[in-house]
């Protein structure tokens, strides 16, 4: 079954600290993951996908095969970091983006 | 960039009328959309997804008959809430598949704020 898992509903950090959200995912084929972030009164966007392996507004997810996680990570947090976010999954055997359950960032001055 | 307009933002209705939410991929054609529902403090639930010139699909426990699904055109897709009730009362998502799968990736409308009375 295809799911996925963030153990976190809120996460309070201070301004510059590290900050870690944590995602773990069910699947047994190859995973294709994203991070997506909802900041207050706007839409849903894309933070950054595990393909392109990139590190978008300081964030960085590394795909853990052997751990079935894709934590997203940022060593120094900032306030404008405050938002909502999703770690999702597309399966292309069924075509559907699933999210998990969402992580509410809280950076504090 | 590739943008999706969702219509209207938010509705009120009352009970036992049907109410009609739009999605339109503005700048790119879109032969998926996915509904998603979202209550308060909680994720995203996938509700069905949606492809041109065919029947969608629905999840498990999404009643079709009162959620009906439209994709008539590579542009939009409908949803239309029939014969709504207060716990029909919701944040509706609707988001876009540009290529053929989110290596490109989804976009999302606004959402519609539904409030039924």
């Amino acid at each position: 079954a295809q799911r996925v898992t963030q153990p976190e509903k809120l996460l309070s950090v201070f301004k510059g600290a590290p900050v870690e959200l944590k995602c773990n995912y069910s699947y047994s084929g190859s995973p294709e993951l994203f991070w997506y972030v909802q900041y207050s009164r706007q839409r849903l966007q894309l933070l950054l996908r595990h393909i392109s392996r990139e590190s978008i507004k300081g964030f960085t997810a590394d795909l853990n095969k052997g751990e079935t996680s894709f934590h997203l990570k940022k060593p120094f947090a900032q306030e404008e970091d405050s938002a909502m976010y999703y770690c999702a999954h597309f399966s292309s055997n069924t075509g559907k983006l699933i999210f998990g359950q969402g992580t509410t960032l809280q950076v504090k001055p | 960039g590739a943008v999706v307009s969702q219509h209207p933002s938010w509705v009120i209705c009352k009970s036992g009328t049907s109410v009609k939410i739009e999605c339109r991929s503005l700048d790119f054609q879109a032969t998926t959309m996915f509904w998603y529902r979202q209550f308060p403090k909680q994720s995203l639930m996938l509700m069905a997804t949606s492809n041109e010139g065919s029947k969608a699909t629905y999840e498990q426990g999404v009643e079709k008959d009162k959620f009906l699904i439209n994709h008539a055109s590579l542009t939009l897709s409908t949803l239309t809430v029939t014969s709504a009730h207060p716990e029909d009362s919701s944040f509706y998502i609707c988001s876009a598949l540009p290529g053929q799968g989110p290596s490109s990736p989804l976009h999302f409308g606004n959402g519609t704020r539904l409030t039924v009375t």
